[in-house]
């Protein structure tokens, strides 16, 4: 139990464009998903926590208007990034947790966003 | 305060040896520390994890030791492997629906 899963897992795309990445918790209702972002050789950094059906929570220097989180039911949550740019490279990681009795964070297997 | 500590930055280990990785908080507020093990392009998966009413604990070859006075912990890998050549990150959060703060990893290789 506990699956993480996200979509795609690669994606290319032209500066300029947006570019939207599921998140789906298969096996359990997600109270709560996070989105992370990692560098090469870096540690993940977080990005935003959200719940279901409120706004997302961002940390401090990250820009709202640019990374929009939609978390409509308690299996999906969606990163878009908006008017990407090639700094928007990087590999995105979201993770969920809200499994009854369980607060431990299950995390997906990653995209890795390429902007060209 | 939110910060989490982690070393060494790289770690190099005999088959079959030891692998030793440390990490060190600063808010005491933190009362849950996983750790998690990273193969390259894959998401993190949680490997074990231990709450500050213990000093040890052991799931097969990998032991945390915790030390809640010198706001401490460390990971143990015993017998490493080949298999076990992955990126490790200690990390820690207060526990509940509440966000995970990350150390900044070690990248473990186990030669032969």
């Amino acid at each position: 139990g506990a699956v993480v899963s996200q979509h795609p897992s690669r994606v290319i795309c032209k500066s300029g464009t947006s570019v939207k990445i599921e998140c789906r918790s298969l096996d359990f209702q997600a109270t709560t998903m996070f989105w992370y972002r990692q560098f090469p050789k870096q540690s993940l950094m977080l990005m935003a926590t959200s719940n279901e059906g409120s706004k997302a929570t961002y940390e401090q220097g990250v820009e709202k208007d640019k990374f929009l989180i939609n978390h409509a039911s308690l299996t999906l949550s969606t990163l878009t990034v908006t008017s990407a740019h090639p700094e928007d490279s990087s590999f995105y990681i979201c993770s969920a947790t809200g499994l009854a009795g369980d607060y431990e964070q299950y995390f997906g297997p990653g995209t890795r966003l390429t902007v060209t | 305060q939110q910060q989490v500590k982690q070393s060494p930055q790289s770690l190099i280990v005999q088959k079959g040896g030891i692998s030793i990785i440390n990490c060190a908080y600063e808010n005491t507020a933190f009362d849950y520390f996983p750790w998690y093990q990273q193969f390259p392009g894959k998401g993190p998966a949680l490997l074990i994890a231990i709450r500050p009413d213990v000093s040890e604990k052991k799931e097969g070859r990998f032991t945390i030791s915790f030390n809640k006075s010198a706001k401490q912990f460390s990971l143990h890998i015993m017998d490493s492997q080949p298999g076990d050549s992955a990126t490790y990150f200690c990390a820690a959060s207060t526990g509940g629906y509440q966000k995970v703060t990350f150390g900044t990893g070690t990248k473990l290789q186990v030669i032969p």
